[in-house]
């Protein structure tokens, strides 16, 4: 099993443009959760999917929405990017039987927007 | 409103040194704490949770709910421990789903 994964690794955007990242949980994981984390700081929670839908959401505005597919995997979109965008954006999987299970956390995609 | 703070950004000690990292938090309730650690390179993984109340790597930490702290130690710090903790918490009141995360501490071992 190759765990969490992520594509793609990094990505160049521009101002204004859109963007897609995508995640593919853990072998027998049902549950998405996404974290942007912006340099030096630590990772900041996005928002959940279970069962395709969005189950909990952070602080963060209608420009990042997620989906998640048939198969437990999941994307991130983000529209209208702004510079402060720019960051290491990660996704965790769990496990939605028993509420504390732990969350694996992919390598991450590193957004670059100028 | 849920916060974790770690109030130091990096922490250098030679190796054999004791090492400990802090972690205050604030939750109106019980959270469950969690130390997450990224090695060079490496993606961020689970050091331990205070539920399991175990040693990972030699590292143990300890919930005080007295002073809202969850800090980290290890009595005897390894060249190979040098990576960044993050402290985090998630809480009944979101279903214990959503973590929230420190700014993290890096942790620089020396010879």
């Amino acid at each position: 099993d190759a765990g969490v994964t992520q594509s793609p690794t990094h990505l160049i955007k521009t101002r204004g443009q859109q963007v897609t990242l995508r995640c593919s949980p853990k072998s027998g994981h049902d549950t998405v959760s996404w974290y942007q984390q912006a340099l030096g700081q630590g990772p900041q929670f996005i928002f959940q999917y279970y069962e395709e839908e969005e189950r909990q959401r952070g602080n963060f505005p209608d420009r990042f929405s997620g989906h998640q597919f048939p198969n437990y995997s999941s994307e991130l979109n983000v529209n209208a990017l702004l510079l402060g965008d720019s960051a290491l954006y990660l996704c965790a999987s769990s496990l939605s039987t028993g509420v504390r299970n732990e969350q694996f956390f992919g390598p991450g995609t590193r957004l670059t927007v100028l | 409103a849920q916060r974790v703070t770690q109030p130091e950004k990096l922490l250098s000690v030679f190796k054999g040194a004791p090492v400990e990292l802090k972690c205050n938090y604030s939750y109106s309730g019980s959270p469950e704490l969690f130390w997450y650690v990224q090695y060079s390179r490496q993606r961020l993984q689970l050091l331990l949770r205070h539920i399991s109340r175990e040693s990972i790597k030699g590292f143990t930490a300890d919930l005080n709910k007295g002073e809202t702290s969850f800090h980290l130690k290890k009595p005897f710090a390894q060249e190979e421990d040098s990576a960044m903790y993050y402290c985090a918490l998630r809480g009944m009141n979101t279903g214990f789903q959503k973590l929230v995360f420190g700014t993290g501490t890096r942790l620089l071992v020396s010879p």
